[in-house]
């Protein structure tokens, strides 16, 4: 079936340290493809999307690209900041489906320290 | 333009009553879905609709359930709560469009919790 695999938390760096995040997923046919992030107490904000193959999607320093190869869709900053603590969330969605059937990852925990 | 908004923000209640959450969509969205948000099982679709009509459901009990109403606010009721009822209840609304996807933008979400 459908689903989203991501690395399991929590991760802690150090502010300017380089950051990865694997997502791999499982879907029928091209899904779009999406990297949600969720600060404390607040509900989901769209960080970036792909949607289609090779696609790079990018916001605020942030990085995934479309790998259809691999199925994965893996987050990258090159310097992360303080700021940046919060849960991030892989997602994706088909195209022709319903437009609200994202189905997510377990999320990751991001924790940036001075 | 504002946000999308729940209430309540958060709720307490106890096993076996029920509870109504509500959301109310960005001016213009027509498509609205909500989401189950726990520790455990992550961030799980429960329905969406569209023009007030139910277009697509997750896999819930059918203690769960919605309506959309003709200003595409959205309820969803829980009846006859259980303890693993407890989590955050996203809601997310959407502009429609033909074949381009239309961003999710999310609502702070409803805290419940049953005691």
């Amino acid at each position: 079936g459908n689903s989203v695999t991501q690395m399991e938390g929590p991760v802690t760096l150090s502010e300017e340290a380089f950051l990865t995040i694997n997502c791999t997923y499982t879907a029928t046919g091209y899904p779009s493809l999406f990297w949600y992030v969720q600060y404390p107490g607040e509900g989901l904000q769209l960080l970036l999307k792909a949607t289609k193959a090779d696609d790079k999607g990018s916001n605020k320093g942030f990085e995934a690209t479309y790998r259809k190869e691999t199925t994965s869709f893996h987050l990258e900053k090159g310097s992360v900041q303080v700021s940046d603590s919060a849960v991030y969330f892989c997602a994706h969605m088909n195209y022709g489906g319903s437009q609200g059937n994202l189905i997510f990852g377990k999320g990751t925990k991001l924790s940036v320290k001075p | 333009k504002a946000g999308v908004t729940q209430t309540p923000r958060y709720l307490i209640k106890t096993r076996g009553q029920q509870v109504t959450l509500s959301c109310s969509p960005i001016s213009g969205h027509r498509s609205v879905s909500w989401y189950q948000q726990t520790p455990g099982q992550g961030l799980q679709f429960l329905f969406e609709y569209f023009s007030e009509t139910q277009r697509n459901k997750g896999n819930f009990p059918g203690r769960f359930s919605g309506r959309q109403f003709s200003n595409s606010r959205s309820e969803m009721n829980v009846s006859t709560l259980e303890l693993g009822d407890s989590a955050l209840y996203l809601c997310a609304s959407s502009l429609e469009g033909d074949e381009v996807y239309n961003e999710q933008f999310f609502g702070p979400g409803t805290r419940l919790t049953v005691l």
